[in-house]
């Protein structure tokens, strides 16, 4: 059965840091991997895919996302984090034809 | 970007009564999900719906559940008879096709069973 992971409820980080939100995943066959954010009271929205190609990916608002198939993650990453990047983060797999799941979440904090 | 939009935005029943949840996915879409989230918890897939009818569904998604598209632009979701473990975050999402795009999300529907 597919799953995804997520193993830490909360990363807290200082402004200015480097961020890293970790999720590992199983999928059979290959992987189409997605970032979501949710803002409080908001729907998911998309930060960033996976297909194929390079494994690290760009997406919107300067974060990108390191494909590693050995280890199956798919780790969230921005070089500086922001007070405004704090939200709820969903990382979400799905092969070919399959329906999206989730990982449970994980709660960044950014602080001044 | 077009939206997904989701009414309303609260819903608040008694257990045991019927509660409707709408949808309207962006206009070229053909793929249409629900999924829900219980405070604290992840959000899990309910049910995806394609050519009108159910393409898969997941082990929530019981008898008391069903869904419609009945007029071309909305989705809905229906409970039947609504439980106090019913209350939750439901979203819709759509997509346009079946591979590797982005599901779109709609801001979600707050339902609170007392």
């Amino acid at each position: 059965a597919q799953s995804v992971a997520q193993p830490e409820d909360q990363v807290n980080v200082a402004e200015g840091n480097p961020l890293t939100v970790k999720c590992t995943y199983s999928v059979s066959g290959n992987p189409y991997l997605f970032w979501y954010v949710q803002y409080p009271n908001r729907g998911l929205q998309f930060l960033l895919k996976y297909i194929t190609g390079d494994n690290l990916v760009k997406g919107s608002y300067g974060f990108e996302a390191e494909f590693n198939k050995s280890q199956t993650s798919f780790h969230l990453k921005k070089p500086s984090a922001l007070v405004s990047d704090s939200a709820l983060y969903f990382c979400g797999a799905h092969n070919q034809g399959g329906k999206l799941i989730f990982g449970q979440g994980t709660e960044l904090s950014v602080k001044p | 970007e077009p939206e997904v939009t989701q009414t309303p935005s609260h819903q608040v029943t008694q257990m045991g009564q019927e509660v409707i949840l709408r949808c309207v996915p962006i206009s070229n879409h053909l793929y249409f999900y629900w999924y829900r989230q219980i405070l604290g918890q992840k959000v899990e897939f309910l049910v995806s719906f394609y050519n009108n009818e159910i393409s898969e569904k997941s082990e929530i998604f019981d008898d008391q559940f069903s869904v419609e598209r009945p007029d071309g632009s909305n989705f809905t979701l229906k409970i039947r008879s609504t439980k106090l473990e019913d209350s939750a975050m439901y979203f819709c999402a759509s997509r346009e096709n079946s591979g590797n795009e982005k599901l779109f999300f709609g801001s979600g529907t707050q339902l609170s069973v007392l």
